[in-house]
């Protein structure tokens, strides 16, 4: 079975630090890995995936990720957060092998304090 | 652009009515799904559908319906709505190997 655990429901971060938002997953065989953002009343917004190939994935407004197989992590960096950045981020899973559906994490709630 | 639409952003029903969201993609993508979001439990998978006229339960089926007469449109029927179907739903579309491209969510209260 596939699963995704986001194990802070909030994170604070001042304007212009770094900001880590953490998540594990588990699948049987080779994850996908997807990052979504949400702004209130708004639907999901995609932000960045890892299929293959470098660890290090960049995608949106300047997030990247970083897919460590061994601790099965892939935690959403950013290098200087924005008060526009502060939103709901989930990180989502489904194994390479099929075409089952992504399975999500509760979500992290993100403020970026001016 | 890509877009995901979803024919409702709020609606108000009482205990007891049939209640119709509609969810429209214009991607001609094969995969559509139907996710409800609560506070604290994240998104959680209600029905999929790979092919027209094809669907399959996903996590928590109970309580809904689907109904995809046409690839670009996907319809969630909750046939008698319970105050404990208030929820935030949200409609996702993707090829095969891709990425979900979202609506922008129907606010659903029962009363």
């Amino acid at each position: 079975a596939q699963s995704v655990a986001q194990p802070e429901d909030q994170v604070n971060v001042a304007e212009g630090n770094p900001l880590t938002v953490k998540c594990t997953y588990s699948v049987s065989g080779n994850p996908y890995l997807f990052w979504y953002v949400q702004y209130p009343n708004r639907g999901l917004q995609f932000l960045l995936k890892y299929i293959t190939g470098d660890n290090l994935v960049k995608g949106s407004y300047g997030f990247e990720a970083e897919f460590n197989k061994s601790q099965t992590s892939f935690h959403l960096k950013k290098p200087s957060a924005l008060v526009s950045d502060s939103a709901l981020y989930f990180c989502a899973v489904r194994d390479i092998l099929g075409n089952t559906p992504l399975v999500f994490g509760k979500g992290t709630r993100l403020s970026v304090i001016a | 652009d890509v877009k995901v639409t979803q024919s409702s952003r709020y609606l108000v029903k009482r205990t007891g009515e049939k209640v119709f969201l509609e969810c429209v993609q214009d991607m001609d993508h094969e995969n559509m799904f139907w996710y409800r979001q609560d506070p604290g439990l994240g998104l959680r998978l209600i029905y999929f559908s790979y092919d027209v006229k094809m669907k399959e339960k996903g996590d928590i089926p109970e309580g809904y319906s689907v109904s995809r007469e046409k690839k670009e449109r996907f319809s969630l029927i909750l046939e008698s709505a319970s105050t404990n179907q208030t929820s935030m739903y949200l409609c996702a579309s993707s090829m095969n190997t891709g990425e979900l491209f979202f609506g922008e969510g129907s606010r659903l209260t029962v009363l």
